[in-house]
């Protein structure tokens, strides 16, 4: 079972500030099967990333994702006030089976 | 594009069922999976389980294997969640979302949530 560690926890930023949020899978896994969501309190997540660098449909050109086998990173490039919210990563396994990472908050400084 | 519309809020004693449904509307002749996951008050997401709308066959998380059943009416486009055996650890917020496997390996499309609390 692959376990995927997000970091930092909580990441204190301004607007217009540039925010890096890290997710590691436990072992390699394929880029393709990595996403990123966006969650706003009170909300269902959004799909931001597939494919660990791939925008999803409507998402802003700020957001962007990179990385391969064990390491990836969801980049802002400019945090906009609607952009505070908390992001997770997903990676699929055998069978469809999905895993998401414990969550990073990105929060006003 | 398709839209995911989930059953209303419910309010479970210990040791009973809920039942969460998911109906699809929109173009719904795509290909595609309905994923459940959860998320506890103040907690992350937790993936439950997974079904193929089309085919009926479906894969649940271990933790849950034995609890939950996930099973579809495609004369309805609707796919439920049934949960026994509730506890106090089973409040939260369910999710139905749509998957598509391949290329994008994501869920898209998402219900609305639906809050099951577990209290006697």
């Amino acid at each position: 079972e692959i376990v995927l560690t997000q970091s930092p926890g909580t990441l204190s930023l301004s607007p217009g500030e540039r925010a890096t949020l890290s997710c590691r899978a436990s072992q390699s896994v394929s880029s393709n099967s990595l996403a990123w969501y966006q969650q706003k309190p009170g909300q269902a997540p959004r799909l931001l990333i597939y494919g660990a660098s791939g925008r999803a449909t409507g998402i802003p050109d700020r957001f962007s994702g990179s990385g391969s086998g064990t390491d990836f990173t969801l980049t802002v490039s400019r945090l906009e006030p609607e952009d505070f919210a908390v992001y997770y990563c997903q990676q699929y396994g055998t069978s469809l089976s999905l895993a998401f990472g414990g969550g990073t908050k990105v929060e006003i400084k | 594009q398709v839209q995911l519309v989930q059953s209303g809020a419910e309010v479970k004693k210990p040791g009973a069922s809920v039942k969460v449904s998911c109906k699809a509307s929109g173009n719904i002749y795509t290909s595609y999976y309905i994923q459940w996951v959860r998320q506890a008050p103040g907690q992350g997401l937790e993936w439950m389980g997974v079904i193929n709308p089309s085919g009926g066959n479906t894969a649940y998380a271990q933790k849950f294997q034995g609890r939950v059943t996930m099973t579809r009416d495609t004369s309805t486009s609707t796919v439920y969640m049934d949960l026994t055996s509730l506890t106090s650890e089973d409040t939260a917020v369910y999710y139905c979302a749509k998957y598509i496997a391949g290329r994008v390996n994501a869920m898209d499309v998402w219900g609305q949530g639906t809050t099951v609390t577990v209290s006697s």
